[in-house]
């Protein structure tokens, strides 16, 4: 089975600031990985996904996540921060052979000016 | 770009009511889901549908549940009587494949209130 846990529920940070947020996994098998954001009252977007080959990967909107099998890590990188990535972000995770995603509980980011 | 829709946006019932969520996958996907998301909770898988069967569910998914595409574009989840713990955050998804890599695109959601 596929788990993940994101560290932190709340993240604060500064405009033009890193931004980091933590996501772990459990996998029986190799995972897909997945981040996704929610803007308040929208849906899930995807951010950016890992499924095999390089380990470092690029998303929309200036975001990128390493994939650490090591580790068992997918954290979500930011170099400098904006006003409007304030909203939730959900890691997840998929076995290869699986159907269903399991969902972190999320980590809300809060922009500072 | 073709994205997924739900309705209606904010649905509120009494206890013990049925009630209909639809939702309207993107056209040409053939892989579709239900997850609810009760308030400051993760996103919980409900339910997978394929070729006009559940294909997998959670233990969360139990009798009162049910899905239907009753036609070649709607695809709801039915709550036969509705509890105060199904107030929550309902989200549908789509995928073209079954692949693990293939990107499984969400709904606005619709947001479930029971009184």
């Amino acid at each position: 089975a596929q788990s993940v846990t994101q560290l932190g529920s709340h993240v604060s940070v500064s405009e033009g600031a890193l931004v980091l947020l933590r996501c772990n996994y459990s996998s029986s098998v190799p995972p897909y990985l997945f981040w996704y954001v929610q803007y308040p009252n929208q849906g899930l977007q995807l951010l950016l996904k890992y499924t095999t080959g390089a380990t470092l990967v690029k998303g929309i909107n200036g975001f990128e996540a390493e994939f650490k099998k090591s580790e068992t890590s997918f954290h979500l990188t930011k170099p400098s921060a904006h006003m409007s990535d304030a909203a939730e972000y959900f890691c997840a995770v998929r076995g290869y052979n699986n159907n269903d995603m399991r969902f972190g509980a999320g980590t809300r980011l809060t922009v500072k000016p | 770009e073709p994205e997924v829709t739900q309705t209606p946006s904010h649905q509120v019932t009494q206890m013990g009511q049925e009630v209909i969520l639809r939702c309207v996958p993107i056209s040409n996907h053939l892989y579709f889901y239900w997850y609810r998301q009760i308030l400051g909770q993760k996103v919980e898988f409900l339910v997978s549908f394929y070729n006009n069967e559940i294909s997998e569910k959670s233990e969360i998914f139990d009798d009162q549940f049910s899905v239907e595409r009753p036609d070649g574009s709607n695809f709801t989840l039915k709550i036969r009587s509705t509890k105060l713990e199904d107030s929550a955050m309902y989200f549908c998804a789509s995928r073209l494949t079954s692949g693990g890599a293939d990107t499984q695109y969400f709904g606005p959601g619709t947001r479930l209130t029971v009184l």
